[in-house]
């Protein structure tokens, strides 16, 4: 079993919708918890970041921790076109440079 | 102020070929990586430096070398290559007490 968990989808929404991106986790010692998003042929960028338990913010994005369920969701609201790309889901048990534990990618396309 | 630079960006090698990936950062950071991203797989760490001196293995390290050069470059060396080391390859790298992991284009590397 994978330490990380995550539906590689794809999934394909109209624009305007919420989008859910999911992860699930097994290891209880993860404490930081971040999103990713990677663009066809680039590198990934970091998007959302969370420590511990609760909800954060940013625009159009949340990203959520229940580490009770073991399970982090990102949700995007007012979908663009310009969403559109692989969500990768991130893990760390320490917070600076170390390790981080990746989830396969959801393939995300917005249609117009 | 580049960020995080790759070369080559794209390689077709035999099997049995070596080669050796560069990466090089301009953020003085202090810890850098190497990934794999395989389809269905997301992505996975070979190996890691977390300081201008030392590496260790990650996840899967079979196959592959690395070399500190200095604080800014990190190279993965394929002694022998196989099929099954075809993939995108990333290097990345962060800073000491910080969050985010910056990635560099990735090199598109095949084995035939």
């Amino acid at each position: 079993q994978k330490e990380v968990e995550q539906d590689p989808g794809p999934l394909s929404v109209p624009e305007g919708a919420i989008v859910s991106l999911n992860c699930t986790y097994s290891n209880s010692a993860f404490q930081y918890f971040m999103w990713y998003r990677q663009y066809s042929r680039k590198g990934p960028e970091l998007l959302m970041y969370t420590y511990s338990s609760g909800n954060k913010e940013d625009g159009r994005f949340t990203a959520q921790v229940d580490k009770s369920s073991k399970y982090i969701s990102l949700f995007i609201r007012d979908s663009q076109p310009s969403d559109s790309a692989t969500y990768l889901c991130a893990m760390s048990v320490l917070q600076g440079a170390q390790k981080l534990v990746f989830g396969q990618g959801t393939r995300l396309t917005i249609n117009p | 102020n580049a960020g995080v630079t790759q070369t080559p960006k794209f390689q077709v090698l035999k099997t049995g070929q070596s080669m050796t990936l560069q990466c090089a950062q301009d953020m003085n950071h202090n810890s850098m990586y190497w990934y794999r991203q395989d389809p269905g797989m997301g992505l996975r760490l070979i190996y890691y430096s977390a300081s201008e001196g030392t590496t260790d293995k990650g996840e899967v390290p079979n196959g592959y070398n690395v070399s500190r050069l200095n604080k800014r470059e990190f190279s993965l060396r394929l002694e022998s290559a196989a099929p099954s080391q075809t993939s995108v390859y990333f290097c990345a790298s962060q800073g000491q007490l910080a969050h985010e992991q910056y990635f560099g284009p990735g090199t598109r590397l095949t084995v035939t």
